[in-house]
């Protein structure tokens, strides 16, 4: 699996928006970028997944950058509901149903 | 919003006792997943199953571990002889297209 690196922590204010980076060097040109997220004592949930186009809906943004190597998630105005580990993964575009490999994640804190 | 259950929401067992944990996926989904969180790190990808079999394990899945469709409805997962390190959150997933993914929220399990 092609790897992706991401930082440990970020911090954001309330109502303000926050760009969360993803490196992903060696991605290959069938992994489409999942990003997920985990609020405190909940399971993961899915944010947005995209391939070369920016993507968006309801939840946030995606940028991808145009050789691929890294993308950016876009929260657009910051809750406190959005304080949560947030996770970049590459998955390959032919294998559906295969496992998602969660990495350490950024934690996004926000202040109110 | 249809969404993933889980049960019991929290499983205390005895090491080496025998534990079935259940999950009712989203109704039309058709790939369905369990992973593990041990407190404080990562989740782990345990397994995946379509059209009535696994399509795919990690390691951690050995031979204590087992899943089941038993009906249209029920995900299970049965760890046959628990041990100390079974301690963990785990999560059922499911997948409409195999694309992504909705956790449910869990099912904490203790072992003594």
């Amino acid at each position: 699996d092609a790897k992706t690196t991401q930082p440990n922590s970020m911090e954001s204010n309330e109502e303000e928006p926050v760009h969360l980076p993803c490196n992903h060097s060696t991605i290959s040109g069938t992994d489409y970028i999942h990003w997920y997220r985990q609020l405190p004592s909940q399971g993961p949930e899915y944010v947005i997944h995209g391939l070369t186009s920016n993507v968006n809906n309801r939840m946030a943004s995606l940028a991808i950058a145009e050789d691929r190597k890294s993308s950016t998630l876009i929260l657009h105005r910051a809750t406190l509901r959005d304080a949560a580990v947030y996770y970049c993964i590459l998955r390959v575009l032919n294998q559906a149903g295969t496992a998602l490999i969660f990495g350490k994640g950024t934690t996004l804190s926000v202040s109110s | 919003e249809p969404e993933v259950t889980q049960t019991p929401s929290h499983q205390v067992t005895q090491m080496g006792q025998e534990v079935i944990l259940r999950c009712v996926p989203i109704s039309n989904h058709l790939y369905f997943y369990w992973y593990r969180q041990i407190l404080g790190q990562k989740v782990e990808f345990l397994v995946s199953f379509y059209n009535n079999e696994i399509s795919e394990k990690s390691e951690i899945f050995d031979d204590q571990f087992s899943v089941e469709r038993p009906d249209g409805s029920n995900f299970t997962l049965k760890i046959r002889s628990t041990k100390l390190e079974d301690s963990a959150m785990y999560f059922c997933a499911s997948s409409l297209r195999g694309t992504e993914q909705y956790f449910g929220p869990g099912t904490r399990l203790t072992v003594t």
